[in-house]
C-alpha cells in the first residue's frame, strides 16, 4: 500500500539558514511525487513534482527536492530559508489509482 | 496557471442547519475532484472523490448521507454538510484534477466551517 513519512513533526530554522524536510515514501512502482505548502487558513500551493527523469527537481520560491530511489525518499531542501517561508509542508505520492496520499506534515518555524 | 475557487471561505451557522460549499476549476475541465478535511495541525483526511456525471466514492468511515457530493459539470462540485453539528466544524478543502496522472491536483484555498 502507498504511504507517506514526513518524520519531523516540527522544524525550527533561523532566517538564512538551509533547510531540509525529509520525506519517505512506499510505493510498488515508480512513483509520482510531490511537495505542497500550506499557509495557516490557506489551501495548498505546489512547490515541486517528480515524475521521472532527473531526480533532482527544480521548484518555485528557491526549493528543490531530489529523488533517491534506493532510500525511498524525496527530500525538500532551501539553501537560505526566508521569513516567509514558515508555514505547514506535506509531501505526497499518487497512486495509480490517481489517488493522492498525504504525509503527516512537517510545521516550520523561521527565527529572525 | 490553473486555479480552482472555493466558496465560501468561511461560514458560522447554527447546529441542524446545512452548509453548501462550492469547488469550481476556473481554467480546466476536472474529471475528478477530491474533498479533504482537516483538523487542526493534521494532514488532510481524503473524505471522497468526485467525478462528473456520477455518484462520489467515499473513504471509509465517511457518512455518505452527512456529506453529500454533487459533481454536476467538469467544472463544479459542491459538498453539502447535512444537518451540520458542533463536531463537523472543521477545514474543508477541495480539488481539482485534469485527469493525467502525472498532473498535479489543484486546490482550492479552503473553507472554514464553525458550527455552533
Amino acid at each position: 500500500a502507498q504511504s507517506v513519512t514526513q518524520p519531523d513533526i516540527h522544524i525550527t530554522v533561523s532566517e538564512g539558514a538551509s533547510l531540509e524536510l525529509r520525506c519517505n515514501y512506499s510505493y510498488g512502482a515508480t512513483p509520482y511525487l510531490f511537495w505542497y505548502v500550506q499557509s495557516p487558513g490557506q489551501g495548498l500551493q505546489l512547490l515541486l513534482k517528480y515524475f521521472s527523469g532527473d531526480t533532482l527537481v527544480q521548484g518555485i520560491k528557491g526549493f528543490e527536492a531530489e529523488f533517491k530511489r534506493s532510500q525511498s525518499s524525496f527530500n525538500l531542501r532551501k539553501p537560505s530559508v526566508h521569513w516567509s517561508d514558515a508555514a505547514e509542508y506535506f509531501c505526497a505520492v499518487v497512486s495509480t489509482g490517481n489517488q493522492f496520499y498525504f504525509g503527516t506534515g512537517t510545521s516550520l518555524t523561521v527565527i529572525p | 496557471g490553473a486555479v480552482v475557487s472555493q466558496h465560501p471561505s468561511w461560514v458560522i451557522c447554527k447546529s441542524g442547519t446545512s452548509v453548501k460549499i462550492e469547488c469550481r476549476s476556473l481554467d480546466f475541465q476536472a474529471t475528478t475532484m477530491f474533498w479533504y478535511r482537516q483538523f487542526p495541525k493534521q494532514s488532510l483526511m481524503l473524505m471522497a472523490t468526485s467525478n462528473e456525471g456520477s455518484k462520489a466514492t467515499y473513504e471509509q468511515g465517511v457518512e455518505k448521507d452527512k456529506f453529500l457530493i454533487n459533481h454536476a459539470s467538469l467544472t463544479l462540485s459542491t459538498l453539502t454538510v447535512t444537518s451540520a453539528h458542533p463536531e463537523d466544524s472543521s477545514f474543508y478543502i477541495c480539488s481539482a484534477f485534469a485527469g493525467l496522472s502525472n498532473q498535479p491536483q489543484h486546490f482550492g484555498d479552503g473553507t472554514r466551517l464553525s458550527i455552533l
